[in-house]
C-alpha cells in the first residue's frame, strides 16, 4: 500500500485565492519531505526541501513567499500556495526518504492543482 | 548547471521490437534511478544503481550504469502495450534528485 499520501489528490481553486496541499508519511517518520513541481509533459522539478522543525531551503527561483512549506510534525509537511495564478496549475508530488539517509525515496501520489 | 537529458524524448515502437533509452548527466553521481509514470500518476520506483558497472534486470526492462562516462542505460526488450508510460532516470548528488527530460514511450500492435 501506499507509504506516502497526499491530500487533496485534485483541487481546483480560483485565482488569487490560497491552497494547502498535504504530504503525510504513513507508519514512518519523515524529517525530510521534498516538494517537486510537474507541468504537463515535463519532468519533476524538485522545488523545495522540508525539514521538520526548521524552515524549509527553496530552489532557485522558487519563491519562498508564495509556496509557503511547513513541517510541523514527523509525518506531514504541507505546501500552501498562496494567492495562486493560472500559472500555478500544475502537478503537485512530495517525497520522503524510506528512512534517514536512505538512498531511497517513496513518492507521493501527487496532486492536481489547476487554477481558473 | 546540472543537467540531466534523456535521449529520445519520445519514442515510438512495435511491439516485439528491442530498443535503448539513454541518460547522460553533467555531475557525479554515485547512484542513478530509474522510474516510470502513467498519465496522471506518479513516480513508480524500477531502478536503483549504486555503482559503476551496475546492471539490474527486472522483466522486459534492463538498466545499466557507467559512472565514469556518466551514462545510464534502460534497455527494452521485445515491447509490450503494457510498458507505454514515460520513463525518467535521476541523479542524486547529495540528497536531492534531479530527473532527467523524460523519454514518453508509445509501444503499438
Amino acid at each position: 500500500g501506499a507509504v506516502v499520501s497526499q491530500h487533496p489528490s485534485r483541487v481546483i481553486c480560483k485565482s488569487g485565492t490560497s491552497v494547502k496541499i498535504e504530504c503525510r508519511s504513513l507508519d514512518f517518520q519523515a524529517t525530510t519531505m521534498f516538494w517537486y513541481r510537474q507541468f504537463p509533459k515535463q519532468s519533476l522539478m524538485l522545488m523545495a526541501t522540508s525539514n521538520e522543525g526548521s524552515k524549509a531551503t527553496y530552489e532557485q527561483g522558487v519563491e519562498k513567499d508564495k509556496f509557503l512549506i511547513n513541517h510541523a510534525s514527523l509525518t506531514l509537511s504541507t505546501l500552501t500556495v498562496t494567492s495562486a495564478h493560472p500559472e500555478d496549475s500544475s502537478f503537485y508530488i512530495c517525497s520522503a526518504p524510506k528512512w534517514a539517509g536512505s538512498y531511497e525515496q517513496y513518492f507521493g501520489p501527487g496532486t492536481r492543482l489547476t487554477v481558473t | 548547471e546540472l543537467k540531466v537529458e534523456q535521449n529520445p524524448l519520445f519514442l515510438s515502437m512495435q511491439e516485439g521490437k528491442n530498443y535503448t533509452i539513454y541518460c547522460n548527466y553533467s555531475t557525479t553521481s554515485d547512484r542513478l534511478y530509474w522510474y516510470r509514470q502513467d498519465p496522471g500518476k506518479s513516480l513508480e520506483s524500477l531502478f536503483v544503481l549504486l555503482s559503476n558497472g551496475a546492471v539490474k534486470q527486472e522483466g522486459r526492462l534492463m538498466a545499466s550504469l557507467d559512472t565514469k562516462a556518466r551514462l545510464s542505460t534502460l534497455h527494452i526488450t521485445a515491447a509490450v502495450h503494457d510498458l507505454s508510460a514515460t520513463y525518467f532516470c535521476a541523479v542524486v548528488p547529495g540528497n536531492q534528485f534531479y530527473f532527467g527530460t523524460g523519454t514518453s514511450l508509445t509501444v503499438i500492435p
